[in-house]
C-alpha cells in the first residue's frame, strides 16, 4: 500500500505565476488536509476536505489560495499570482477517520 | 485547540532514555494526545497515540497522567537516527476522522554520539 504521494517535490515559480500541488491519499483514505511549513517552524493547518467538499478552511489565506478533491483524481492545492511569502514546504496529509499520515511535501521557492 | 508547551531542545547520548515532556493544560474530555517525529525535508511521522495512563508500542511509550494536563513521550536507548523534531499534538477525533491538528515548534532532539 503505497503511502501519500505528493508532487511535485520542488517547486520554483516566479512572482505572480501560479503554483499548484498535487496530493494522493493512501488508497481508501477519503479524508485530506494541507499544511504549510515554514522555516524552523511547526507545521500550520490549511484546509481539510473530503472528497468534494471542503470541511474547513480556517487555515487557509481568503486570497490567492484554493483547494480542492474532487471525486476522481488528487487532491489539488493552488496557488494564485505566488509572492516571496509563499515560499515553503507544503504537507498534504490523509486519513480514513484515524490519525493522519503524511506525505513528503512539496517545497515552493518563488524567485 | 488545546494548545501545547514543549522543550524547544534536546540533547541525549546514543544508548540513553530520552523523555520529552509536553504540557496540554486545556486538553479537552474528547481531545487525543499524539506525538510525531520529523526529519528534515519530511513530512512527520506517526509515533504514537494515547488518551490516558500508559501506551506502548514498538517505538516509544507515552504516558499520560490522570489530570491529562501532560504527557510524555520516552524513547529508549535512542540512537543517531532518532534526531529530528518531536510535535506533540492534541486534537479531536470523532468518528469521521475531523482531527485539525495544531503543531507547536516541537522538541529538536539531537543524539550525540
Amino acid at each position: 500500500n503505497a503511502g501519500v504521494m505528493q508532487n511535485p517535490r520542488h517547486l520554483v515559480r516566479r512572482r505572480g505565476q501560479e503554483a499548484r500541488l498535487r496530493c494522493s491519499p493512501m488508497k481508501g483514505h477519503s479524508h485530506v488536509y494541507w499544511y504549510r511549513q515554514l522555516p524552523e517552524e511547526g507545521l500550520k493547518f490549511m484546509v481539510y476536505l473530503q472528497k468534494e467538499n471542503i470541511i474547513d478552511e480556517s487555515g487557509m489565506p481568503k486570497e490567492r489560495f484554493s483547494a480542492e478533491f474532487p471525486k476522481e483524481g488528487p487532491s489539488i492545492l493552488r496557488i494564485q499570482q505566488v509572492v516571496r511569502g509563499d515560499s515553503a514546504a507544503y504537507f498534504c496529509a490523509s486519513s480514513y477517520g484515524g490519525g493522519q499520515f503524511f506525505g513528503p511535501g512539496t517545497r515552493l521557492t518563488v524567485l | 485547540l488545546a494548545k501545547t508547551t514543549q522543550p524547544i531542545s534536546m540533547d541525549s547520548y546514543e544508548g540513553q532514555e530520552v523523555n520529552i515532556t509536553c504540557s496540554h493544560n486545556n486538553i479537552a474530555t474528547n481531545d487525543y494526545i499524539t506525538w510525531y517525529q520529523q526529519f528534515p525535508s519530511q513530512g512527520p511521522r506517526f509515533i504514537i497515540q494515547g488518551y490516558k495512563t500508559k501506551v506502548t508500542n514498538e517505538v516509544a511509550s507515552l504516558f499520560i497522567p490522570a489530570d491529562r494536563k501532560s504527557s510524555t513521550l520516552s524513547l529508549p536507548r535512542v540512537s543517531l537516527s532518532d534526531t529530528a523534531v518531536y510535535y506533540c499534538l492534541v486534537g479531536d477525533e470523532d468518528q469521521t476522522g475531523a482531527n485539525n491538528l495544531f503543531f507547536g515548534t516541537g522538541t529538536r532532539l539531537t543524539v550525540i554520539p
